[in-house]
């Protein structure tokens, strides 16, 4: 099936640098990129996403850029903190309009202090 | 905030068990899904319904059932647990329209021995 690879699997980074995690996609035809935080012990939850009409979107200290002539997209996260340590998702549409998400494999973030 | 609730939160289970985890969302989302964390895998689609009387299989749907007998309610059944199937089970809504947003419920921990 169609996949989404997510890298790195482990970022270390000191408090108030910034972290960056990069996803590539298969299909073309996906549409809608969100990212998932999920803190130890709790559910993933939605922090932001962005749709294909767009390359950029950014709220609240994160930054999310799509490529789609090279099927990638990245979360940056500035001014990090301690509180920013957790898993991070990226997912993709399976295809336009999909009811499917895709996850990648998850990104384990720790931020130092 | 959209409320998804999962039992049992942690189940021990015997090999060629049956075991069936339940999920109710209060939402009135029509989409529900049913995905396993694993490390190195991240979140993989077991199961997911479109309403009631409803249910697709996922990327991964071998050895599980579901169950989506109302709206708010869906269940995912193993007939025959197998120690593979040891992992967190996640259970989350969604109305995969203009907002996209998948709501996920607490977990359950599973531990097939």
């Amino acid at each position: 099936g169609e996949q989404v690879e997510q890298l790195p699997s482990i970022l270390r980074v000191q408090e108030g640098s910034s972290a960056s995690i990069n996803c590539t996609y298969e299909n073309s035809a996906s549409n809608y990129f969100p990212w998932y935080k999920q803190e130890p012990g709790e559910n993933p939850k939605l922090i932001i996403d962005i749709r294909s009409n767009m390359e950029r979107k950014q709220t609240q200290g994160l930054i999310v850029l799509l490529d789609k002539k090279a099927k990638r997209f990245s979360l940056h996260i500035t001014d990090t903190q301690p509180g920013d340590s957790a898993m991070y998702f990226c997912a993709a549409s399976a295809s336009s309009g999909s009811w499917q998400l895709i996850f990648g494999s998850g990104t384990q973030l720790t931020v130092m202090p | 905030e959209a409320a998804v609730t999962q039992s049992p939160r942690n189940k021990v289970a015997v090999t060629g068990g049956k075991v069936t985890l339940s999920c109710n969302q209060t939402n009135n989302h029509n989409n529900m899904y049913w995905y396993r964390q694993d490390t190195g895998h991240g979140l993989r689609l077991i199961h997911y319904s479109y309403g009631a009387g409803s249910t697709e299989k996922g990327d991964i749907p071998d050895g599980y059932k579901a169950s989506r007998p109302s709206q708010e309610n869906f269940s995912l059944i193993l007939e025959l647990a197998t120690p593979s199937q040891t992992s967190v089970y996640f259970c989350a809504s969604g109305v995969m329209g203009a907002q996209n947003t998948l709501y996920f419920g607490a977990g359950t921990r599973l531990s097939v021995l």
